[in-house]
């Protein structure tokens, strides 16, 4: 069954330290999203792409970058982790011209 | 900017029917969403809906009312497997070739026995 899939699923990382989390689809879409999700908080875009040449900034990318790789990968990095940036990402995926986005199972960061 | 507002928790009993409201104030509006959660898991679509009236897919109905920035989803026969949060969403205009969506904070739904 075609699928998002997010790796790694859980990480503890220390302060200071570099992260990549990493996106993978197989659903052929070719707009893909990263989302941070925080308690008492919705869903916040941290990156969006459009495209394997199309990136950009969401409301919240200070501190993150990101590279899409193909279009089926799309990579989310923190170049020096912080104890805020502690939070539940999810990648998403939707085709182009339709609605429902589809999410990532995950992964849960705590940087310490 | 854009506001959501949904309950933080409500209780339902299985099989009984019950409304999850959502109340909006966005800059321009370009739909709303449902997605629903179960904890510890990823969001998963329930409905979209871009004009005013109720659409409804099975047991789950979403309803619009753009005039009063007020969505409601609707759910029939709870089922314990509805135990979840349902999250409300809102695209508004468009901002740099993206029309941004705002999530809220989600409605956690508990069905009781």
């Amino acid at each position: 069954d075609a699928d998002v899939t997010q790796t790694p699923r859980n990480r503890i990382t220390k302060t200071g330290k570099r992260i990549m989390l990493e996106c993978s689809q197989t659903k052929g879409h070719d707009r893909m999203y990263w989302y941070r999700q925080d308690p008492g908080l919705g869903l916040r875009l941290i990156y969006y792409s459009f495209d394997v040449k199309d990136i950009n900034k969401g409301e919240i990318s200070d501190g993150y970058s990101v590279s899409r790789q193909a279009q089926a990968k799309f990579s989310l990095s923190l170049e020096s982790a912080i104890p805020n940036q502690t939070a539940l990402y999810f990648c998403a995926t939707r085709a182009s011209g339709e609605e429902e986005q589809f999410f990532g199972p995950g992964t849960r960061l705590t940087v310490l | 900017g854009q506001n959501i507002d949904q309950p933080t928790e409500m209780t339902a009993t299985e099989g009984a029917i019950v409304q999850i409201n959502c109340t909006y104030q966005t800059s321009g509006f370009n739909g709303l969403f449902w997605y629903q959660q179960h904890a510890g898991e990823a969001p998963t679509f329930l409905s979209y809906n871009v004009l005013d009236g109720l659409e409804e897919k099975g047991r789950f109905s979403s309803f619009l009312s753009r005039s009063k920035g007020y969505s409601y989803l609707l759910l029939k026969e709870l089922q314990m497997k509805d135990s979840a949060s349902y999250l409300c969403a809102v695209r508004g205009d468009n901002s740099g070739g993206y029309q941004k969506v705002t999530f809220g904070i989600g409605t956690k739904l508990q069905v009781i026995p």
